[in-house]
C-alpha cells in the first residue's frame, strides 16, 4: 500500500503571503496525484489532478507540481478563502485503490 | 451538472449494520471511464477511502474494511449503496459519495454533501 505523508500538518501564514505544501509518497505514484481543498463543514472540493492540472473552476494562484515521490501546492497570494485543510489523494493497482494523506491545515497567522 | 446525494440513517447501533445510498443526478451512473465511491471522515480526522465500484459490476475495497463492507449499484434508480457490517463506536463518521475519474491516474469529483452516521447505543 502506497503512503501519502504530508507536511506541515499546520501552516500559519498571513493573507498575501505564498504557501507551499508538501505532499511525499512512499514509492513512486508517477504524477497520478491529486489535491483537494476542504473547508469546516463541507465536502472535499477538487483543486488539482495529474498532480499540476488544475480543475474546472479553481483559480490561476493554485498550482500544483512534482512526480515521483515528491508533489508541492502552491498557493501564490493567499486569500482569506484559502484558510482550510488540503488533502493530497493517489491512485494505485487495478481495479483502483485509493490513498489520501493525512491533511495538512492551512490557518491565519 | 452532477449532483450526488447521501441519504440513511444518522445514528446505527453497535453490531448492527450501517446501510447508506447516492441518489446521482444530472448524469448516469452507466458511463464508462467513471468509478464511484464512498469515503469516510471521523469527526476532526482526515479523510480514508472504503471502496469503489464500476457499473459493471467490477469493486474495490480498502482492505481494512474489505471483511464488513459491501457496495451494490441500482442502475434503474441511478444510484448506490453502501453497507458496512459490525458497526463500533470507530465506525462514526461523515459518510461521502463521489464520482471516481478514471484514466491512468484517478481523482473524486464530484462529491456529496456528506452525511453524518453515529454509532451508538
Amino acid at each position: 500500500e502506497i503512503v501519502l505523508t504530508q507536511s506541515p500538518a499546520t501552516l500559519s501564514l498571513s493573507p498575501g503571503e505564498r504557501a507551499t505544501l508538501s505532499c511525499r509518497a512512499s514509492q513512486s505514484v508517477s504524477s497520478y496525484l491529486a489535491w483537494y481543498q476542504q473547508n469546516p463543514g463541507q465536502a472535499p472540493r477538487l483543486l488539482i489532478y495529474d498532480a499540476s492540472n488544475r480543475a474546472t473552476g479553481i483559480p490561476a494562484r493554485f498550482s500544483g507540481s512534482g512526480s515521483g515521490t515528491d508533489f508541492t501546492l502552491t498557493i501564490s497570494s493567499l486569500e482569506p478563502e484559502d484558510f482550510a485543510v488540503y488533502y493530497c489523494q493517489q491512485r494505485s493497482s487495478w481495479p483502483p485503490r485509493i490513498t489520501f494523506g493525512q491533511g495538512t491545515r492551512l490557518e491565519i497567522k | 451538472q452532477l449532483q450526488l446525494q447521501e441519504s440513511g440513517p444518522g445514528l446505527v447501533k453497535p453490531s448492527e449494520t450501517l446501510s447508506l445510498t447516492c441518489a446521482v443526478s444530472g448524469g448516469s451512473i452507466s458511463i464508462s471511464s467513471y468509478y464511484w465511491g464512498w469515503i469516510r471522515q471521523p469527526p476532526g480526522k482526515g479523510l480514508e477511502w472504503i471502496g469503489s465500484f464500476y457499473y459493471s459490476g467490477s469493486t474495490s475495497y480498502n482492505p481494512s474494511l474489505k471483511s464488513r463492507v459491501t457496495i451494490s449499484v441500482d442502475t434503474s434508480k441511478n444510484q448506490f449503496s453502501l453497507k458496512l457490517s459490525s458497526v463500533t463506536a470507530a465506525d462514526t463518521a461523515v459518510y461521502y459519495c463521489a464520482r471516481l475519474i478514471i484514466t491512468r491516474s484517478g481523482w473524486f469529483d464530484p462529491w456529496g454533501q456528506g452525511t453524518l452516521v453515529t454509532v451508538s447505543s
